[in-house]
């Protein structure tokens, strides 16, 4: 079955500092990557997805890139605020069209 | 995801008693889901359901139960054979099979002492 490994598993950037989350998956055959953000105790959102056919979607500040070959998609963000603090999950697509989830990484963004 | 709800938000039981939790959609949405969310272990599948009166096993189901009768809701039923039931249970919803974009409730955090 699918496998998705998220690294790293918690990154503390200074405030303006970009970052960079990155996953990888074993199954060739997914075909949508989202990205979702869980602040404490809240459930989590998508921030932004990518399908297969694409290799780099941006919305304002957060991009996610997509390299098929290699099987890896990442997720940046620029500009970085405290409020973009949180717990970052990435998913892919398994064949019963369920979405397998990488185990988080936490954000810190320090003023 | 503002209409997907989930009750209550915090749940205590004692060992031994089932339990069930709900979660209730109002987006006309084909597809519900049931995670399971530790620290550390991101969100992982209990059951998942594609259409009214069917649903599947995911990666965790053992301990649990499931029903679909209605398009809006999907209940989970945290049986005293879960072996390790307190953890923080998320439902989601999608519009239909083959979308994949997932949309999530609120949480119940389930405590068993």
């Amino acid at each position: 079955g699918e496998n998705v490994e998220q690294h790293p598993s918690t990154l503390s950037v200074q405030e303006g500092d970009s970052a960079v989350i990155k996953c990888t998956y074993s199954d060739s055959a997914s075909n949508y990557f989202p990205w979702y953000k869980q602040e404490l105790g809240k459930r989590p959102q998508l921030i932004i997805d990518i399908r297969s056919n694409v290799g780099e979607k941006k919305d304002q500040r957060i991009a996610v890139t997509l390299n098929k070959t290699a099987k890896h998609f990442s997720l940046h963000i620029t500009e970085t605020q405290p409020e973009d603090s949180a717990v970052y999950f990435c998913a892919a697509t398994r064949g019963d069209s369920t979405l397998t989830f990488g185990k988080g990484t936490m954000l810190l963004v320090s003023p | 995801d503002g209409g997907i709800t989930q009750s209550p938000k915090y749940l205590f039981r004692k060992e031994g008693q089932n339990v069930t939790l709900s979660c209730e959609q109002n987006l006309n949405h084909d597809a519900m889901y049931w995670y399971r969310q530790d620290p550390g272990q991101g969100l992982r599948l209990i059951y998942y359901s594609q259409i009214v009166n069917d649903f599947q096993k995911g990666d965790i189901a053992e301990g649990y139960s499931v029903s679909r009768e209605k398009k809006e809701s999907f209940p989970l039923t945290v049986t005293s054979a879960q072996k390790n039931p307190t953890a923080f249970y998320l439902c989601a919803s999608s519009p239909r099979r083959g979308t994949y974009e997932q949309y999530f409730g609120p949480g119940t955090r389930l405590t068993v002492t």
